[in-house]
């Protein structure tokens, strides 16, 4: 079964640095989307992402965030500077078409900001 | 304002038992439901879809309320695989034209051998 891939499972990183999560859809997919979950807390919309352009994003997505599709494979989230407040699972998903059926979650890169 | 709310439990069910979780919804213009599952730590999967109708996969059953705004899930004869926690998730179209889901904070059940 296709599956997204994110990489890195784990992250820590100093607060203030910059990090880089990385995500590899499912190679027929159109529609990407960044959620988070911070621990113990619902899964919540980052942003989305279609046609090489931030189709949507929430409060959340703030100056510090951005995302990419550099290649025709992946798709990446950066941080800019760490805060404390952005440890949490960040979770891409694909899907093939406008419709929030077959979203497919990658397993989630955990990040921890100390 | 909470958008997705529901009962965060736990329910801790004895094996074979039926259990039922409800969820509410705040913005009646939203488009689709679902059920999803999420294990310790893990990624949400898709358990099913909720229909007006309703609908069935196996052991479960959604129904869905638009008058009420009202979503149900009912699993039957339940098993320990089934322990982990189940989020109501609404699909809702944005001003302009985009698509997001919201996900309600979840309902915990742990089955008991």
């Amino acid at each position: 079964e296709p599956e997204v891939t994110q990489t890195p499972s784990h992250q820590v990183t100093q607060m203030g640095q910059e990090v880089i999560l990385r995500c590899v859809p499912i190679s027929n997919h159109l529609y990407f989307y960044w959620y988070r979950q911070i621990l113990g807390q619902k899964v919540e919309f980052l942003v989305s992402f279609y046609n090489n352009e931030i189709s949507e994003k929430s409060e959340i997505f703030d100056d510090q965030f951005s995302v990419e599709r550099p290649d025709g494979s992946n798709f990446t989230l950066k941080i800019r500077s760490t805060k404390l407040e952005d440890s949490a699972m960040y979770f891409c998903a694909s899907s093939e078409t406008w419709t929030g059926h077959g979203y497919t979650f990658g397993s989630g890169t955990r990040l921890t900001v100390v | 304002r909470k958008e997705v709310e529901q009962d965060p439990g736990p329910f801790n069910v004895p094996e074979g038992a039926t259990v039922a979780f409800n969820c509410t919804y705040s913005n009646s213009a939203s488009q689709s439901f679902f059920w999803y599952r999420q294990d310790c730590r893990k990624e949400p999967k898709l358990l099913m879809s909720v229909y007006s109708s309703g609908n069935e996969d196996g052991r479960f059953t959604a129904q869905l309320n638009r008058a009420s705004q009202y979503i149900s899930l009912l699993i039957r004869d339940s098993k320990l695989s089934d322990s982990a926690t189940y989020l109501c998730v609404v699909r809702e179209i944005s001003n302009f034209g985009n698509e997001k889901l919201t996900f309600g904070t979840g309902t915990r059940l742990t089955i008991i051998p």
